[in-house]
């Protein structure tokens, strides 16, 4: 089946640690999305990535980095500068179209906390 | 860029039919508007995605006036596995073909009972 896999599902960050996301695609998408989501809030954009070694900040990129090395894949690193890492991180991705707008898919997301 | 504001919450009962007006007041030209369906611990779900006047698909319709000021989602006939969070957005690409950002509220949390 076709998808997003975003792993592990539930991590644990002890204080001062870096972590890593990791977001799989077989869908063949050019762009690729990491949002973060707190409870009772929508999606914030931490960054994001048209095409394979490039990749833009989004609206909450501080403490966060990412890199683009494969096409299907777009791994997020927390680090320690992210001071409040808990929450829920989402990955999303979708083709690239010259005409109509594609939706965004989504990954079934990584619940961060910090022990 | 466009905000969009729904309301926090509403109430159904199964097979009722569920409207959910959303407002983006300031809708740009190239923008289109989507809509989002998340259940606790899962990422969001696709819906439908609109230009102007009236979408449909196998799970809902979406109804846009000429000013695109607003639009509604309309469920159909929902069940209890309905209950869930649903998000109105309007996106738009940065340039053509591009990256395509959308801008998340808090949705509109559905309760459907029995």
């Amino acid at each position: 089946d076709g998808g997003i896999t975003q792993s592990p599902k539930y991590l644990f960050r002890k204080e001062g640690q870096n972590v890593t996301l990791s977001c799989e695609q077989n869908l063949n998408h050019d762009a690729m999305y990491w949002y973060r989501q707190d409870p009772g809030q929508g999606l914030r954009l931490i960054y994001y990535s048209q095409i394979v070694n490039d990749f833009q900040k989004g609206d909450i990129a501080e403490g966060y980095s990412v890199s683009r090395e494969k096409k299907e894949s777009f791994p997020l690193t927390v680090t320690s500068a992210q001071k409040n890492p808990t929450a829920f991180y989402l990955c999303a991705s979708n083709p690239v179209s010259g005409t109509d707008d594609q939706p965004q898919h989504f990954g079934d997301g990584t619940r961060l906390s910090i022990l | 860029l466009a905000k969009t504001t729904q309301p926090i919450s509403m109430d159904s009962y199964e097979g009722q039919e569920v409207n959910i007006t959303c407002s983006h007041n300031n809708i740009a030209t190239n923008d289109y508007i989507t809509w989002y369906q998340q259940f606790p611990s899962q990422g969001p779900r696709f819906i439908i995605q609109g230009y102007k006047t009236k979408v449909t698909n196998e799970v809902a319709s979406l109804f846009i006036p000429a000013d695109r000021k607003s639009s509604t989602l309309s469920l159909p006939r929902v069940s209890l596995s309905d209950t869930a969070v649903y998000y109105c957005l309007v996106g738009f690409r940065r340039f053509s073909g591009g990256y395509n950002k959308l801008i998340f509220g808090a949705g509109t949390r559905l309760a459907v009972h029995p």
